[in-house]
């Protein structure tokens, strides 16, 4: 079975400083997706970026960026110039791409943006 | 506005008693689901669905119940409430390009005391 972790349960930052959230996951298939989900405090869950494995390329979405190392089976989020909307749990979270699709969803790692 | 829908938002049930969260989605995606999140263990998958008429189980089924009638409800039954079910549940559906991921609902706190 697929596994994900979080090995960071808490990070704080800087405004306008960078920050990088850990993620590892454990899987056996070749091909699968790969997600960041921010939930601020409204509960709420937004996606906020996407790694298809095959693809060698990081994925990047204006501030947030991606360092994955699939030979490492790391995914780790990098927040540049963090603001105070960034405060939020972080989900890392693993998808295979045959089959149904069902997330497998690390522990979280909740960011606290320091002004 | 298109998206998943939830309700009820809060609940609070007695032990042994029955209810049925609601979801709808609105984007005539074929994929659903239901996760629930616990503190520290983030969300886990319950119930699933592929398509209207086609469910499957996810890692913590038990004392869950789920029927997909028509593409945009997905309900979520708890049979006889416990506290160990006091959790948030989230709805989610995904059209079946996967890449785009999923979109979730706004989620229900559900307590059972």
């Amino acid at each position: 079975a697929q596994t994900v972790t979080q090995s960071q349960p808490e990070m704080s930052v800087q405004e306008a400083e960078t920050v990088t959230l850990s993620c590892t996951y454990d899987t056996s298939e070749s091909d699968y997706y790969l997600f960041w989900y921010k939930q601020p405090p409204s509960r709420q869950m937004i996606l906020v970026i996407r790694q298809e494995a095959y693809k060698q390329q990081n994925a990047t979405e204006n501030r947030f960026s991606v360092n994955f190392q699939k030979a490492a089976k790391s995914f780790s989020l990098k927040i540049s110039d963090s603001q105070l909307g960034d405060a939020a749990m972080y989900f890392c979270a693993y998808s295979r791409i045959q089959g149904a699709q069902k997330l497998v969803f690390g522990q979280g790692t909740r960011l606290t943006i320091n002004p | 506005n298109a998206g998943v829908t939830q309700t009820p938002k809060f609940q609070v049930l007695k032990t042994g008693q029955s209810m049925t969260l609601q979801c709808a989605q609105d984007m005539n995606h074929e994929y659903m689901s239901w996760y629930r999140q616990d503190p520290g263990m983030g969300l886990r998958l319950i119930h699933y669905s592929v398509g209207a008429g086609i469910t499957d189980q996810g890692e913590v089924p038990n004392g869950y119940n789920v029927s997909r009638s028509t593409t945009e409800d997905f309900p979520l039954r708890l049979l006889s409430a416990a506290p160990s079910q006091t959790s948030v549940y989230f709805c989610a559906s995904s059209p079946t390009v996967w890449e785009r991921g999923y979109t979730f609902g706004s989620g229900t706190r559900l307590t059972v005391v």
